[in-house]
């Protein structure tokens, strides 16, 4: 069965960097992308990014394209999402999601359990 | 980018009812909207796709219409397991999402 298995809880400080981790299994990985998409606590779900297995494109949103890198290791099909210089406002679930296509943007049909990133002094 | 606006920002019903959710878009998404159902502590779970077309798995109580900027998700026959929060999400260009609609017990 499709599986992603996210990396566990995080607590960073203001300025710091969190690295994020995806593990996928249950499917052909070159064959879908990843999008990322993060839920701070009571809000609703912003889109932050995506990536493709396949040939390694990346998309980010305007608001954190200057801070966000997203990555692959096909040899252990694992995603990986870095997101640098973290503001108390970056405090959420992060959650990698399977696309629908593989090079193109397209919705998630398979999701992580989150991430949750906190971020404070 | 496209903007996504969800209506109502909440509402309340009781099993058995209709429901409808809109969501309009800035400009046009033609028919690249999705929506995503979610409850209490866990992921979002895929619903519809391309406007009008059910994932697998998903019950055919949920329907979706709609083409360029207005968008419907109707519940027909609402059942104890729907209540939950529902988010539209255009993935023509950058994705966005709607800012969701909580669907709450009268």
């Amino acid at each position: 069965q499709v599986q992603l298995v996210q990396s566990g809880a995080e607590v960073r400080k203001p300025g710091a960097s969190v690295k994020v981790s995806c593990k996928a299994s249950g499917y052909s990985f070159p064959s879908h992308g990843i999008n990322w998409v993060r839920q701070a606590p009571g809000q609703g779900l912003e889109w932050l990014g995506w990536i493709s297995i396949s040939n390694g494109f990346t998309n980010y949103a305007q608001k954190i394209r200057d801070r966000v890198t997203m990555t692959t290791d096909t040899s252990t099909t694992t995603v990986y999402m870095e997101l640098r210089t973290l503001e108390p406002d970056d405090t959420a679930i992060y959650f990698c999601a399977r696309t629908t296509a593989p090079t193109v943007i397209t919705p998630s049909d398979y999701w992580g359990q989150g991430t949750l990133v906190t971020v404070s002094s | 980018d496209i903007q996504m606006t969800q209506s109502p920002s909440s509402l309340s019903a009781s099993v058995g009812d209709r429901v409808t959710i809109t969501c309009r878009a800035s400009q046009t998404v033609y028919k690249y909207l999705s929506w995503y159902q979610q409850k209490p502590g866990k992921a979002p779970n895929l619903l519809i796709y391309t406007t009008s077309t059910l994932q697998n798995g998903v019950p055919s109580r949920f329907s979706g219409s709609g083409s360029g900027t207005d968008f419907t998700l109707t519940i027909t026959n609402l059942q104890p397991e729907d209540f939950a929060t529902y988010y539209c999400q255009q993935t023509y260009t950058t994705p966005h999402f709607g800012g969701g609609t909580k669907v709450e017990v009268k």
